[in-house]
């Protein structure tokens, strides 16, 4: 079955600074693959998608994405964040509609 | 433009009662979904539904009952509520694609 690791649970970095958010996925083939911010009491929404092609894909708030078959991850990074950034981010992995896997979520503090 | 919500907002009930969370999308989108995010495990799929009146099991979906007799609806019933259901509950819905868009959720707790 596939699954979504995000080995880090909380990062703090400081505004104006540069961020990676590390995803991992398990799966048989080239999945979908997604990262999703949470803020505070909202939904989720949806920063960015890869599907297939170029392996670097831009998303909204100037944040990218870089998936790597070699080494099964879909790392999300901004060049430099603002506090506004703060939220919880998650990765998601999935085959099809129904069976979307997401990570646990990186709670992301920006220092001012 | 609505978008998609969910009803209600915030949720109090008893051990043993039974519970419906509603989830109303203004899309007209095939796919809705029901998750729910507790700590530490991310969201689960609880049920989906592909269309109107298809529905099927997600990863979660023990104690829980869903209907789907309009697009735009997609009620999740929690027939008899136990404190491990204390959740926050997301609804989604997706066109025949693969992104999903998220409802504002339901903060449930049950005593």
């Amino acid at each position: 079955a596939q699954s979504v690791t995000q080995p880090d649970i909380h990062i703090t970095v400081s505004e104006g600074a540069s961020l990676e958010l590390r995803c991992n996925y398990s799966y048989g083939a080239t999945p979908y693959l997604f990262w999703y911010v949470q803020s505070p009491g909202q939904g989720l929404q949806l920063l960015l998608k890869y599907f297939s092609g170029d392996t670097l894909v831009q998303g909204i708030k100037g944040f990218e994405a870089e998936f790597k078959r070699s080494q099964s991850s879909f790392n999300l990074r901004k060049p430099s964040v603002h506090w506004s950034d703060a939220a919880e981010y998650f990765c998601a992995v999935g085959a099809n509609n129904n069976d979307m896997r997401f990570g646990a979520g990186t709670r992301l503090t920006v220092k001012p | 433009d609505a978008g998609i919500t969910q009803s209600p907002r915030y949720k109090i009930t008893e051990t043993g009662r039974q519970v419906t969370l509603m989830c109303h999308q203004t899309w007209s989108h095939s796919y809705m979904f029901w998750y729910r995010q507790d700590l530490g495990h991310g969201l689960r799929l609880i049920y989906y539904s592909a269309a109107a009146d298809i529905t099927d099991k997600g990863e979660v979906p023990d104690g829980y009952v869903v209907s789907r007799s309009k697009t735009e609806n997609f009620p999740l019933t929690l027939e008899s509520a136990t404190r491990s259901q204390t959740s926050v509950y997301f609804c989604a819905s997706s066109s025949s694609g693969y992104e999903q868009y998220f409802g504002p959720g339901t903060r449930l707790t049950v005593t």
